[in-house]
């Protein structure tokens, strides 16, 4: 069965800082990779995905992700954090089913300080 | 921008009781889905719906539970009679025709079972 490992539980940095989140899944064939966010008191909104081609995938706000097929990760980056950027973030990979379900990681809280 | 929209956004019912949960998914979205979160754990799949019949659904989709899309807008979500552990949040997704499509998903609607 598939399933997702998002590392951190809960992130704390301050403004301008570097943000690296970790997600590894656990799937053999083709996987589809999501990274979702929800805002305090917001619906979840996707951030970037990855389907094919490039393994570095860019998305809104400044995040970007790295597929490494050799080590099942998709890791997020953002270079600099901002206070808007405070917010649970959530690793998700669609690929055993041809449903489109997506298996969700248990989410990273980040908490970023003015 | 065309959204998921979910209702109520909370639900406070007694346990034994039947409750629906209403979703208005994107108009032209052709895949239906409802997650559940319970609070501190994971985002699970619950069930996925394409073409007015369930197209997958977990273990946690037993038979307290069905899902209807009545009126070609609506998509519902029926559990039949409540239980304690049925507290979450549950959130309802679409996604259009098209593999690389993403899911958007609506606010969610918070069930408290007391």
């Amino acid at each position: 069965a598939q399933s997702v490992s998002q590392h951190n539980h809960h992130v704390i940095l301050s403004e301008a800082a570097s943000l690296e989140l970790g997600c590894n899944y656990s799937y053999g064939g083709t996987v589809n990779l999501f990274w979702y966010v929800q805002y305090p008191g917001q619906h979840l909104q996707l951030l970037l995905k990855y389907f094919s081609g490039d393994p570095l995938v860019k998305g809104i706000k400044g995040f970007e992700a790295e597929f490494i097929k050799s080590k099942f990760s998709f890791n997020l980056r953002k270079p600099s954090v901002q206070w808007s950027d405070t917010a649970e973030y959530f690793c998700a990979v669609n690929g055993a089913s041809n449903t489109g379900k997506l298996i969700f990681g248990q989410g990273t809280t980040l908490q970023v300080k003015p | 921008e065309p959204e998921v929209t979910q209702t109520p956004s909370h639900q406070v019912t007694q346990m034994g009781q039947e409750v629906i949960l209403r979703c208005v998914p994107i108009s032209n979205h052709l895949y239906f889905y409802w997650y559940r979160q319970i609070l501190g754990q994971k985002v699970e799949f619950l069930v996925s719906f394409y073409n007015n019949e369930i197209s997958e659904k977990s273990e946690i989709f037993d038979d307290q539970f069905s899902v209807e899309r009545p009126d070609g807008s609506n998509f519902t979500l029926k559990i039949r009679s409540t239980k304690l552990e049925d507290s979450a949040m549950y959130f309802c997704a679409s996604r259009g025709q098209g593999h690389y499509n993403e899911q958007f998903f609506g606010p969610g609607t918070r069930l408290t079972v007391l």
